[in-house]
């Protein structure tokens, strides 16, 4: 079962605009872990936020979470055309040993 | 330094029929586990092997075995394949277990079509 679910399942926008996907979960969790697709191959780790974390940045990335309303948001700066992929957040659930519930995506169009 | 690699990347196979991919981890993990990803739809856990015994299990059927190698490659076996078993399996590898799961780096993954 999906633990995690995206908005939103798609978004299409210009080189240079900003991009917002959104995570919303069920359970507690250890930390929450956003990774890419690209065309279906295999996935790409962005960033990881431990539950006691409240905002991340990595590069052009910037992740929140906020665990009472069990959401986080990945936010992309400056998006390029290169960032066309398929986002997945992935929750490590408190109490699991070793897996990761993946929402099921949201796939971003960038267009140069 | 090789990454997390899978073989085949692409098979075709009819019902009733069985098959097996393979992984091997990346250099210095010791931790397989293997996903599965329909089309449209993020990855569902399948299982986990770490010291060559499986750990945790997904919510798949018991037609879904693996093996893990104690050079810590890995095997995943379907038996008696539905239609329904067409995916990409990803497998992904890591360092030990925890109680936290942390980064998980994954193969480029083997498209499994059941015709």
């Amino acid at each position: 079962s999906q633990q995690g679910e995206e908005d939103p399942q798609a978004l299409s926008i210009q080189e240079g605009e900003n991009a917002t996907m959104n995570c919303s979960y069920k359970t507690s969790i250890n930390n929450l872990q956003w990774y890419r697709q690209n065309s279906g191959r295999g996935l790409v780790h962005l960033i990881l936020i431990r539950s006691n974390e409240r905002e991340k940045h990595s590069g052009r990335l910037r992740v929140t979470l906020d665990t009472s309303k069990k959401s986080s948001s990945l936010l992309i700066t400056a998006s390029r055309a290169a960032d066309t992929a398929s986002y997945f957040c992935a929750t490590d659930a408190a109490g699991n040993t070793g897996k990761l519930i993946f929402g099921q995506g949201t796939t971003l169009q960038v267009k140069p | 330094d090789a990454g997390v690699t899978q073989s085949p990347t692409h098979l075709i196979k009819t019902r009733g029929q069985q098959v097996t991919l393979r992984c091997s981890p990346k250099s210095g993990h010791d931790t397989v586990s293997w996903y599965q990803q329909a089309l449209g739809q993020g990855p569902q856990f399948i299982f986990q092997y770490y010291e060559e015994e499986e750990r945790q299990r997904g919510n798949f059927p018991d037609r879904f075995s693996g093996h893990q190698f104690p050079n810590y490659s890995s095997e995943l076996n379907v038996n008696a394949l539905l239609l329904g078993d067409s995916a990409l399996y990803l497998c992904a590898s890591s360092y030990g277990t925890t109680s936290n799961t942390g980064e998980l780096f994954f193969g480029e993954g083997s498209r499994l079509t059941v015709l």
